[in-house]
């Protein structure tokens, strides 16, 4: 069966400090990756999406970059934090035109 | 811009009665999907509705879409203080690659 990892759960970061949040899938080939911030108490703004290895499409400007080393990984990233980082980050997979998996989030406090 | 978007933006009933929760969208899509997140976690999908459906039932959930005004609704019947959260609903979009855009939600609470 399909699995998603995402890690860590949480994270404390300073201004300034860089980022990566990891994310495997196990089970499946060739899936569409996502990766999404939620504001507290707001939906999902997509951030990211990855339909191949390398291939990265991002939704918004912002101060994250990702990238898909392998088939089933997919990383976050920073170079350096802002406080407006600060959120609730879920990643996510389906295969074409079906339903999507999430993993069980990252919350990052920017501090 | 977000694709779908939900209303009511929350919604508050007493446990037994039913719930009803809209979303509009605003591009031609492939098919629809519900997902409930309890608070702080992900999502978990309910229920997918292709573009040529009209209708779909899972258990307590029945799903409607309709392709011409580009909405659907999410009906919960006979709710329970447990199917208190948020419920998002989302389109596959063609660009380059099917992607899944996800709405604002609405926020449900059920009370015993």
């Amino acid at each position: 069966s399909q699995t998603i990892h995402q890690w860590p759960a949480t994270l404390v970061q300073p201004v300034g400090s860089p980022l990566s949040l990891e994310c495997t899938v196990e089970g499946t080939s060739n899936p569409n990756l996502y990766w999404y911030r939620q504001a507290a108490g707001r939906g999902l703004q997509l951030l990211f999406y990855s339909v191949g290895i390398g291939q990265i499409s991002s939704e918004v400007p912002q101060n994250l970059s990702a990238s898909r080393p392998q088939d089933r990984q997919f990383i976050l990233s920073s170079k350096k934090l802002l406080l407006s980082d600060s959120g609730f980050y879920l990643c996510a997979w389906n295969n074409r035109a079906t339903e999507a998996f999430f993993g069980q989030g990252t919350r990052l406090t920017v501090v | 811009s977000q694709q779908g978007e939900e209303d009511p933006q929350a919604l508050s009933i007493q446990e037994g009665e039913n719930a009803t929760m809209n979303c509009s969208y605003k591009t031609s899509i492939n098919n629809l999907q519900w997902y409930r997140q309890n608070s702080g976690r992900g999502l978990v999908h309910l229920i997918l509705i292709r573009s040529n459906e009209r209708e779909k039932h899972s258990g307590r959930l029945r799903v409607t879409l309709d392709t011409s005004k580009k909405s659907s609704s999410l009906l919960i019947t006979a709710s329970r203080a447990a199917d208190t959260a948020s419920y998002f609903c989302a389109t596959d979009a063609y660009g380059g690659g099917f992607k899944t855009i996800f709405g604002a939600g609405t926020r449900l609470f059920v009370k015993a």
